[in-house]
């Protein structure tokens, strides 16, 4: 158990729905990450929030968009889905910042997303 | 930017056989390096990380990688598997102050007892 939550475990809903994915880091761990995992793409960076500011972005789509709350937990909101956006959704977390020499990242469970 | 590549899609191994799984990364500065693990239905563990010093570096169950600068690879061993090592195993990079990791696309392991 790396100490990363993330619910749900399972999530299927239809084309063009909106769905709300939720993670919540270990606990001290100011940084959270999320990673899109499909069959077709392999394991890719979504986007970083550190201490509720975002830090970085990847290949995430603008029918994406993901937020930090002050209790450090985070949501990756995917809105319009499509048949292409199966796939299993990991966060990770870590208590750096990019600042410094980087610590290591606490994946979570994820998040398997079924669009139908 | 960085990318990784793990040429291995898919290694099968009888148990005790030796492991080695290439990795290889692109990019020009300082990189820290990670090997994580995918069991069946579970999510990505860290099995080793090198960020600097001696380039042999242990990790959990048996597992080392060592980084060859000249080489740009990150290669990880196992003198002996086991059956529970059927796993998927991922090669990652990030960029020394960049915590974003770019991952290789995977090396699934079969063991076979």
């Amino acid at each position: 158990d790396s100490g990363v939550t993330q619910t749900p475990k399972h999530l299927i809903t239809a084309t063009g729905q909106r769905v709300t994915l939720r993670c919540s880091p270990r606990s001290g761990d100011l940084s959270v990450y999320w990673y899109q995992q499909s069959l077709d793409q392999g394991l890719q960076f979504l986007i970083q929030y550190y201490n509720g500011e975002e830090r970085a972005k990847g290949n995430i789509l603008e029918r994406f968009s993901a937020q930090q709350f002050p209790d450090l937990h985070s949501e990756l909101n995917l809105s319009s889905l499509e048949l292409g956006d199966s796939a299993l959704y990991f966060c990770a977390s870590s208590d750096r910042g990019g600042a410094l020499p980087t610590d290591t990242q606490y994946f979570g469970p994820g998040t398997r997303l079924t669009v139908l | 930017a960085q990318s990784v590549s793990q040429h291995n899609h898919h290694v099968i191994l009888s148990e005790a056989a030796s492991l080695e799984l290439g990795c290889n990364y692109s990019y020009g500065g300082t990189v820290n390096l990670f090997w994580y693990v995918q069991y069946p239905g579970q999510h990505l563990q860290l099995l080793l990380k090198y960020f600097s010093g001696d380039p042999l570096v242990k990790g959990i169950k048996g597992f080392e990688a060592e980084f060859i600068k000249s080489k740009f690879s990150f290669n990880l061993r196992k003198p002996s598997v086991q059956w529970s090592d059927t796993a998927e195993y991922f090669c990652a990079v990030n960029a020394f102050g960049n915590e974003k990791l770019t991952f290789g696309t995977g090396t699934r392991l079969t063991i076979i007892p």
